[in-house]
């Protein structure tokens, strides 16, 4: 089982609508979330973090889920520049970091 | 403020040749990420140097092999250069004990390395 999993779509998806993507990761000893946002060839960029009791920003909601080992991304009102792929990152800190990246979602939201 | 920057940003080499990649780290960080994206994946993680020591590898043969200098900065080296270490080569900084968004890693924009 991979370490971070993420459904690599591709979601087509209209202008305006709401669309969310599942990550799940297997280290129950992670400690740190994050969403990470790629434009095609182009570097990743951080989006937001992912707080225990979830967190907003803007159009852009996260969750997290300990207990099932799951983070979630919402992405509401969706809109052409939000075309993109979405990395789920997932941070273990034992001494040192360890960070490990989901395969990452696409997401293509058509006019 | 500067952030992440690499070097070359493009590169084409032959199989069995050597190569080596720069980076930069954001100023105030002091810990240096390679990561290897390959076409539609994720990034690999490749290595991490700290205080001028590699401190965690990923899964990739010795050819890859690295070094991080005094004032942080860091070189990615390949030797004997395969078809398919053809990718992105991405470099991100970070400052060790600050798991905050801002300071977890932040990415230069890669170096495409193109093997024939």
């Amino acid at each position: 089982r991979k370490e971070v999993e993420q459904d690599p779509g591709p979601f087509n998806v209209p202008e305006g609508a709401t669309v969310a993507f599942n990550c799940t990761y297997s280290n129950s000893a992670s400690q740190s979330f994050f969403w990470y946002r790629q434009d095609c060839r182009k570097e990743p960029k951080l989006l937001m973090s992912v707080y225990s009791s979830g967190n907003e920003d803007g159009r852009f909601t996260a969750q997290l889920n300990r207990a099932s080992q799951y983070i979630s991304l919402l992405i509401r009102d969706s809109k052409l520049s939000d075309s993109a792929t979405y990395l789920c990152v997932v941070m273990y800190s034992g001494g040192y970091q360890k960070v490990t990246f989901g395969t990452g979602t696409k997401l293509q939201v058509i006019p | 403020d500067a952030g992440v920057t690499q070097s070359p940003t493009h590169l084409i080499k032959t199989r069995g040749q050597q190569v080596t990649l720069r980076c930069s780290p954001k100023s105030g960080h002091d810990t240096v990420s390679w990561y290897q994206q390959a076409l539609g994946q994720g990034p690999q993680f490749i290595f991490q140097y700290y205080e001028e020591e590699e401190r965690q590898r990923g899964n990739f043969p010795d050819r890859f092999s690295g070094h991080q200098f005094p004032n942080y900065s860091s070189e990615l080296n390949v030797n004997a250069l395969l078809l398919g270490d053809s990718a992105l080569y991405l470099c991100a900084s970070s400052r060790t004990g600050d798991l905050s968004g801002a300071n977890v890693l932040t990415f230069g924009a890669g170096s495409r390395l193109t093997v024939l």
